[in-house]
C-alpha cells in the first residue's frame, strides 16, 4: 500500500517567521492530498488539500505545492502566529476509501 | 448541525472486557471510518464504510467489528480488549467517495486497556 512519510517531526519558528512541513509518498497513482492541523484534545481538522492535477493552492497565510515527478508535497505557513501551534498531518489518497496518513508534525510558535 | 459526535471521550477497561465506541454525523455523509491515533504511528484506518449495510477492513481490522445500519451511525466493537488496543480512536466521515474530499473528525475517544 501507500507510505507516507513526513518531516520534520517538531519545529519551533518565531512569531511572524514562516514554517514549511513536508511529505513524500510512495504510490503514484495518489491523486488527492489534504493537510490536517490537530489542536490539543481535538480531533483533526482539514485545512487546505491539492489534486495531483493542480501544482499549487493558496489560502490567505497557507500554501501547499505538490511536485508529481518527486512524489513529495509541502505544506507552507507564512507569518506564523502563536494560534499556528498545533500538530500536523499530510495524508495522500487514491480511491477516496483509504487515506494514508504521515506521522504528524508539531509546530510551536514562539511568541 | 453537530458534525461528528464521538461516545465516551475517556474509557478505561480492563483486558478482556468488551465495549463499544459510538459515532453519530448529522451531515448526511456517505461514507463513514475509524481510525486510531497512536504516537509516531499517525492516524491508521481500522473500518470503513461506504454506505448503510456496506462495511470493510482497513490497515487494522483485528479485534474490532463495525455495523452500519443507518446513515447516520457508526458503532466500533472491540470484542476482547487487549492493552495493544489502548489508543485514541477517531471516527471520520466524508459526503462521498466518488467525489474525494478531506475529512470530517470527531473529538475523540482516548482508551485505556489494563
Amino acid at each position: 500500500g501507500e507510505n507516507v512519510e513526513q518531516h520534520p517531526s517538531t519545529l519551533s519558528v518565531q512569531e511572524g517567521d514562516s514554517a514549511v512541513i513536508k511529505c513524500t509518498y510512495s504510490d503514484s497513482a495518489s491523486n488527492y492530498f489534504p493537510w490536517y492541523k490537530q489542536e490539543l484534545g481535538k480531533g483533526p481538522q482539514l485545512i487546505i488539500d491539492i489534486r495531483s492535477n493542480v501544482g499549487e493552492k493558496k489560502d490567505q497565510r497557507i500554501a501547499v505545492t505538490l511536485n508529481k515527478t518527486a512524489k513529495h508535497f509541502s505544506l507552507h505557513i507564512t507569518e506564523t502566529q502563536p494560534e499556528d501551534s498545533a500538530v500536523y498531518f499530510c495524508a495522500a489518497s487514491i480511491t477516496g476509501n483509504q487515506f494514508y496518513f504521515g506521522t504528524g508534525t508539531s509546530l510551536t510558535v514562539i511568541p | 448541525n453537530a458534525g461528528v459526535t464521538q461516545t465516551p471521550k475517556f474509557q478505561v477497561l480492563k483486558t478482556g472486557q468488551s465495549m463499544t465506541l459510538q459515532c453519530a454525523q448529522d451531515m448526511n455523509h456517505e461514507y463513514m471510518s475509524w481510525y486510531r491515533q497512536d504516537p509516531g504511528m499517525g492516524l491508521r484506518l481500522i473500518h470503513y464504510s461506504v454506505g448503510a449495510g456496506i462495511t470493510d477492513q482497513g490497515e487494522v481490522p483485528n479485534g474490532y467489528n463495525v455495523s452500519r445500519s443507518t446513515t447516520e451511525d457508526f458503532p466500533l466493537r472491540l470484542l476482547s480488549a487487549a492493552p495493544s488496543q489502548t489508543s485514541v480512536y477517531f471516527c471520520a466521515s466524508s459526503y462521498s467517495i466518488q467525489i474525494v474530499k478531506g475529512y470530517t473528525f470527531g473529538s475523540g475517544t482516548r482508551l485505556t486497556v489494563v
